[in-house]
């Protein structure tokens, strides 16, 4: 079975201050992971995925086999960064995508 | 980017009513998803679809019946509504690994 955990619900940071968003997997075989991000009562838009090592508005996130983790990063955050921020998975071969709960990211100015 | 649309955008029905969500997209994807969002559980897998005619039962489908008689339409039908299913719903399309595109979602109350 595969797992996606975000073990923060809430995340407040101040303006310009670094952020790092939690997220680590189960999954027996090799996965695939995205971010997707979810502005105010906006749809899903996907951030990043890790086999395309992009960098979208200053996020980052790298796949750690040995510790099954992709925490998303970014190192100065913007009051525009305020949104919904979920880790999702996918098996080999054509699967589903399992998401973790989310991690509501607030920046304050 | 009207490429995957849902409708309605905000539905208020009553106990035991049916009701069909819509989700309609202009990309021929093969795969089309449909996800229950709640506050405390994330994003949850209602259905999904490899193709036209061909569905299959995700994390949570009771209460729901799904059907895909064309590859652009991808309907949700809750055969008698309950108040555990206020939910937004989200509908999604794919064509490969590479991620989701997401509907706007529907509110959906049940009172």
């Amino acid at each position: 079975a595969q797992r996606v955990t975000q073990p923060e619900k809430l995340l407040s940071v101040f303006k310009g201050a670094p952020v790092e968003l939690k997220c680590n997997y189960s999954y027996s075989g090799s996965p695939e992971l995205f971010w997707y991000v979810q502005y105010s009562r906006q749809r899903l838009q996907l951030l990043l995925r890790h086999i395309s090592r992009e960098s979208i508005k200053g996020f980052t996130a790298d796949l750690n086999k040995g510790e099954t983790s992709f925490h998303l990063k970014k190192p100065f955050a913007q009051e525009e960064d305020s949104a919904m921020y979920y880790c999702a998975l996918s098996g080999q071969g054509y699967s589903t995508l399992t998401f973790g709960k989310g991690t509501m990211l607030l920046v304050s100015p | 980017d009207a490429g995957i649309t849902q409708s309605p955008r905000y539905k208020i029905t009553e106990t035991g009513r049916q009701v069909t969500l819509m989700c309609h997209q202009t990309w021929s994807h093969s795969y089309m998803f449909w996800y229950r969002q709640d506050l405390g559980h994330g994003l949850r897998l209602i259905y999904y679809s490899a193709a036209a005619d061909i569905t299959d039962k995700g994390e949570v489908p009771d209460g729901y019946v799904v059907s895909r008689s064309k590859t652009e339409n991808f309907p949700l039908t809750l055969e008698s509504a309950t108040r555990s299913q206020t939910s937004v719903y989200f509908c999604a399309s794919s064509d490969d690994r590479d991620g989701y595109t997401f509907g706007s979602g529907t509110r959906l109350t049940v009172v």
